[in-house]
């Protein structure tokens, strides 16, 4: 059964920049599944940052971007800050559904 | 401003049933694509169920199909999920999620409702 794959876990500098990715554990992810990036502190709801693939949603600060690396999708927090700390998660939209990759916990330190 | 309120979550014995509620307010609810997401407490989030604008397409998670129905009142404004005969592994928060306009993107949440399956 194909997955979608996250790093576990990654961790920045205040001010830094990082890049997440996600992927497949079988095949390639393209913008046909318009990959999408969410955010989620403890105790809290998950919060849209990106959708297919690269389009910012309402109110995000434009130091979070998505774009696709090789056979990957991928976010990237330019000037990380401490807020920013939370696990982020993608999700790749198929024919008759969704599936979420296992998330990334991003501490900022 | 969007906003989804899910209400019905608590807990229930295995074999139980629950249906969840989601008003929804803010936007034009006939329009939108809507989804259940559940979350186990610690865990990562799971895509349960999906349901068009008016209705008439659904789908569903391998692991729900079967046992869980989601509907919609576009009357009222509220997105449903029936779940019939629960088991311990579907104890986590569901969450209600809006589509963006035209897709089945999932971009508004809700804030959760917790249930809870056991004896």
């Amino acid at each position: 059964q194909t997955v979608v794959t996250q790093e576990p876990s990654f961790s920045v500098s205040p001010g830094g920049t990082v890049t997440l990715t996600c992927g497949l554990s079988s095949g390639s992810v393209t913008t046909n599944f318009h990959p999408s990036w969410y955010q989620q502190t403890p105790g809290q709801a998950p919060r849209t940052l990106i959708y297919s693939t690269k389009t910012r949603f309402s109110g995000v600060p434009d130091r979070f971007s998505g774009s696709m690396l090789g056979n990957k999708a991928a976010l990237t927090i330019t000037g990380a800050q401490a807020d920013d700390e939370a696990d982020y998660y993608c999700v790749l939209y198929m024919g008759n559904g969704m599936m979420f990759g296992g998330g990334t916990r991003l501490t900022v330190l | 401003e969007v906003q989804l309120v899910e209400s019905g979550g608590g807990l229930v014995q295995p074999g139980g049933s629950l249906r969840l509620s989601c008003a929804a307010s803010g936007f034009t609810f006939s329009n939108y694509w809507m989804h259940w997401v559940r979350q186990v407490p610690g865990k990562g989030l799971v895509w349960v169920s999906r349901i068009n604008s008016d209705g008439s397409s659904t789908n569903y998670a391998d692991s729900v199909t079967g046992r869980f129905t989601i509907s919609r009142d576009n009357a009222k404004n509220t997105l449903y999920l029936q779940m019939n005969s629960l088991r311990a592994e579907d104890t986590a928060v569901y969450y209600c999620t809006r589509s963006v306009q035209w897709t089945t993107i999932a971009a508004h949440w809700g804030q959760g409702s917790p249930v809870t399956v056991s004896s």
